[in-house]
């Protein structure tokens, strides 16, 4: 079955750690995104690729930084985990072309203490 | 650069009112997208509407695109608690290749 997934679902960890938030999807789908939210509010766009080896920054500096080496693999790396990054982390996925609607995967939510 | 804007950022109703929320963008859209979130959940992709003057149904909801492809409208007819959640539109540009997502409305329904 098609689908994006992310993992973990939920992530506790303490100031100055590194960790790497996981998104895979079956779809096929050039296009990758990552967004951060606080629960219910707007959605800030961090990081998105439009293929392997491609990627670009979005609107929200959040200190992080994204790989594309595979089609299917778009993984979020926060080199020193702040509590400032506390929030959801949402990425999703899209087909190439004139957009048809974005796929979202469930979600990290991140706790920094 | 582009911009969208969505109103209101609350709405209150009771089972069984309407509810409409309003999308307007800085720029002229090539599509508009409609995504509701569940309290709790991920955004799920509602529809796309691409034609001026666009109307499209599901159920009790009714989306619509401005003559001028720089707004647009959801509305839900007789509003049921399962109706809960955030409704985000997004604009898209296609010669910038450019999504914007809106701030979101969220809905609450008093049973």
């Amino acid at each position: 079955e098609a689908d994006i997934y992310q993992t973990p679902r939920y992530l506790v960890i303490g100031t100055g750690k590194k960790i790497t938030l996981e998104c895979s999807q079956t779809m096929g789908h050039d296009k990758m995104y990552w967004y951060q939210q606080d629960p219910g509010m707007e959605l800030h766009l961090i990081h998105y690729s439009y293929g392997v080896n491609s990627t670009e920054k979005g609107d929200l500096s959040s200190e992080s930084t994204v790989s594309r080496i595979r089609t299917e693999h778009f993984p979020l790396t926060l080199e020193s985990a702040r509590p400032s990054h506390t929030s959801q982390y949402l990425c999703a996925s899209s087909e190439a072309g004139l957009s048809l609607g974005y796929t979202f995967g469930s979600g990290t939510r991140l706790t920094v203490v | 650069g582009q911009q969208v804007m969505q109103i209101p950022q609350y709405q209150h109703v009771q089972e069984g009112e309407d509810f409409t929320t309003y999308c307007n963008s800085s720029t002229t859209l090539s599509n508009i997208q409609w995504y509701k979130q569940r309290p709790g959940g991920h955004p799920v992709f509602l529809i796309q509407l691409v034609k001026s003057g666009e109307v499209k149904k599901q159920k009790r909801l009714t989306f619509q695109f401005g003559e001028a492809k720089k707004n647009s409208s959801l509305h839900i007819t007789a509003t049921q608690t399962t109706d809960v959640g955030t409704y985000f539109c997004a604009g898209y540009q296609y010669n910038n290749n450019d999504m914007r997502f809106g701030a979101g409305t969220r809905l609450t329904v008093k049973p």
